[in-house]
């Protein structure tokens, strides 16, 4: 069955630094999301991608935050001078249709120290 | 705006006996309505979704759901539950007539399933 991969599985970074989170989609998706989770808390969304633009956003994703499609493969989300607070779990998931329910990847658990 | 609320945030149960899962949103519009499993050190995997026709879906792994619309509500039953259903389970909704129809989901904040032999 066709996955979404996600590396690396675990990031450790010092505060203030940049990270690069990655993402391979199924590769006959178009939509593409990042979400979160907060040790603890709730899965939020992050940010919507298709069509090679973000089609929404939520109030969490502001400008330290970016997503791009760099080739026809991978999906990453970067997270410029990270924050204590970005310690998390971010999934990224892909879908071929926007309502139909998408596949997520893994995650990859950020820590910052 | 849309939200969903998990009542219960922990669900211990015996081996075969049978387990409900509570889920109500709240929501101005009708909604699609999902649910997904996380296995330790996991991704989301989908179990079920509701998107319209009957109000009874079936989803992977033995579960069902039940939309009640009058109720706001999409809980979650198996008649018989196995050590390996032990996970967390989280509630989900998507809004399929927004302005941007992104398919962004609201999720619940989860229910941890704790399956004792």
């Amino acid at each position: 069955e066709p996955e979404v991969t996600q590396t690396p599985s675990h990031q450790v970074t010092q505060m203030g630094q940049e990270v690069i989170l990655r993402c391979v989609p199924i590769s006959n998706h178009l939509y593409f999301y990042w979400y979160r989770q907060i040790l603890g808390q709730k899965v939020e969304f992050l940010v919507s991608f298709y069509n090679n633009e973000i089609s929404e956003k939520s109030e969490i994703f502001d400008d330290q935050f970016s997503v791009e499609r760099p080739d026809g493969s991978n999906f990453t989300l970067k997270i410029r001078s990270t924050k204590l607070e970005d310690s998390a779990m971010y999934f990224c998931a892909s879908s071929q249709d926007s309502n139909y329910g998408y596949t997520f990847g893994s995650g990859t658990r950020l820590t910052v120290v | 705006a849309q939200s969903v609320t998990q009542l219960d945030s922990q669900v211990p149960v015996f081996e075969e006996a049978p387990v409900e899962l509570r889920c109500n949103y709240s929501s101005s519009v009708s909604v699609y309505l999902f649910w997904y499993v996380q296995y330790p050190n996991q991704g989301l995997q989908l179990l079920l979704k509701y998107l319209s026709g009957s109000t009874l879906v079936k989803g992977i792994n033995g579960f069902e759901a039940e939309f009640n619309k009058s109720q706001t509500s999409f809980h979650l039953r198996k008649p018989s539950v196995h050590i390996s259903d032990t996970a967390e389970y989280f509630c989900a909704v998507s809004d399929p007539h927004g302005s941007s129809n992104t398919g962004k989901l609201i999720f619940g904040q989860g229910t941890t399933l704790q399956v004792k032999p």
